[in-house]
């Protein structure tokens, strides 16, 4: 049974540039949330879809956007890159909506240069 | 406002040693309090998972706490082993479908 499963592990954007960060959620699970961890930083919730719409959002700008397709999978997209959002990019899937039990990917870290 | 707050802010032991890790929050209302192992660069791996009436709760040679009137929670690693280094984050969810309330964590290095 695949866990939650991100690509790619790593990417190297240039400033301006925009990004499109995949995940497969846990089989079974149809709730994806996408988070930004900055080092030496916890998460931080950017937001979260369920039935291929945005349920919940964090504090992120727009140029942060998603999509949930019909078979879960999800995307993140990330405009007009900052070097601020060099970070590792976390995807965790839930059970259900009302299920808060995530389990993680192994995350794609991001360097904007 | 909804915090995990944790402490210390990183840890360093030698190996074979045992340590606890604390976590206070304020989020509510509570559902549950988490802890993850995350290795560096990886992403966070589920250690135990306590509700409001679970007092104590272990994996192996991890031990937590839960003190829900005090709002504390503590992580207690016995027998510390090198593989054991890695940042140990707090994680508590509150009632409905709201974001999970995460901690910075705490960086532990187990040294030989």
């Amino acid at each position: 049974d695949a866990g939650v499963t991100q690509s790619p592990t790593h990417l190297i954007k240039t400033r301006g540039q925009q990004v499109t960060l995949r995940c497969s959620p846990k089989s079974g699970h149809d709730t994806v949330s996408w988070y930004q961890q900055a080092l030496g930083q916890g998460p931080q919730f950017i937001f979260q879809y369920y039935e291929e719409e945005e349920r919940q959002r964090g504090n992120f700008p727009d140029r942060f956007s998603g999509h949930q397709f019909p078979n879960y999978s999800s995307e993140l997209n990330v405009n007009a890159l900052l070097l601020g959002d060099s970070a590792l990019y976390l995807c965790a899937s839930s059970p259900s909506l009302m299920n808060t039990e995530a389990f993680f990917g192994q995350g794609t870290r991001l360097t904007v240069v | 406002k909804n915090q995990v707050e944790q402490s210390p802010q990183s840890l360093i032991i030698l190996e074979g040693k045992n340590c606890t890790l604390q976590c206070n929050y304020t989020v509510s209302p509570f559902s549950n309090l988490r802890w993850y192992k995350q290795d560096t660069g990886r992403g966070p791996v589920s250690l135990t998972i306590m509700t409001f009436s679970e007092n104590t709760k272990s994996n192996g040679r991890y031990t937590a706490t839960l003190d829900a009137d005090t709002k504390q929670s503590s992580l207690h690693i016995t027998a510390s082993q090198l593989s054991d280094s890695a940042s140990y984050i707090c994680v508590v969810s509150r009632v409905g479908n709201t974001p999970l309330v995460f901690g910075k964590g705490t960086r532990l290095s187990v040294i030989a």
